[in-house]
């Protein structure tokens, strides 16, 4: 099973600032298959972020991911108000996925 | 619009088995796979399994002895089933649409297993 680390656990930021998220696998994933998703508390999951760097429908473009085989990133290039959140990556291999534990993007 | 609703008991015994049902509207069931994915309280996302129109299934191995999940094609739903709870298998379940990555999530019902 690939096991997918985040960090950091928690940033804190303010509004306009630039968040940089991190996800690092435990064995090469393709790029084809990772994404990324943004969860609000009470809410289900939202999709941003599929095949590394496609952004999901109607997600707004300071929303970018890179990245490929153990590495890859999620940037918010000026976090808006409703931009605070958690945010987790996903992986598919071998007809198995996984989801990372999660990053906080809190309010500073 | 595709939306997604989770229904079933929110209570379960420990040893019994949990049973949800996901229906599908503004879409039909019968040109995705679909999943079930659980989150326990204030943790993270773990991917139980997902199931194609045609039956064809591909479970969590870490739960693939105890889950079940089947389609409905007549009523467009998918169900889970998952026995020999435990307190452990206490979370909110979410059923979405998607095998690789998942791009239309329900919003997710809780299930406590509790005597």
């Amino acid at each position: 099973e690939i096991v997918l680390t985040q960090s950091p656990g928690t940033l804190s930021l303010s509004p306009g600032e630039r968040a940089t998220l991190s996800c690092r696998a435990s064995q090469s994933v393709s790029s084809s298959y990772l994404a990324w998703y943004q969860q609000k508390p009470g809410q289900a999951p939202r999709l941003l972020i599929y095949g590394a760097s496609s952004r999901a429908t109607g997600i707004p473009d300071r929303f970018s991911g890179s990245g490929s085989g153990t590495d890859f990133t999620l940037t918010i290039s000026r976090l808006e108000p409703e931009d605070f959140a958690v945010y987790y990556c996903q992986q598919y291999s071998s007809s198995q996925r996984t989801f990372g534990q999660g990053t906080k993007v809190e309010i500073k | 619009q595709v939306q997604l609703q989770e229904s079933g008991p929110g209570l379960v015994k420990p040893s019994e088995t949990l049973s949800l049902t996901c229906t599908v509207s503004g879409d039909s069931i019968s040109t995705y796979y679909w999943s079930w994915i659980r989150q326990p309280p204030g943790k993270g996302l773990e991917w139980i399994g997902c199931i194609h129109y045609s039956g064809s299934t591909n479970y969590n191995p870490s739960l693939q002895s105890r889950v079940t999940i089947s389609v409905d094609t007549s009523n467009n739903q998918f169900s889970l089933k998952l026995s020999s709870v435990t307190a452990a298998d206490t979370a909110v379940y979410f059923c979405a649409r998607g095998w690789v990555y998942f791009t239309y999530w329900g919003q997710g019902a809780l299930v406590t297993v509790s005597s």
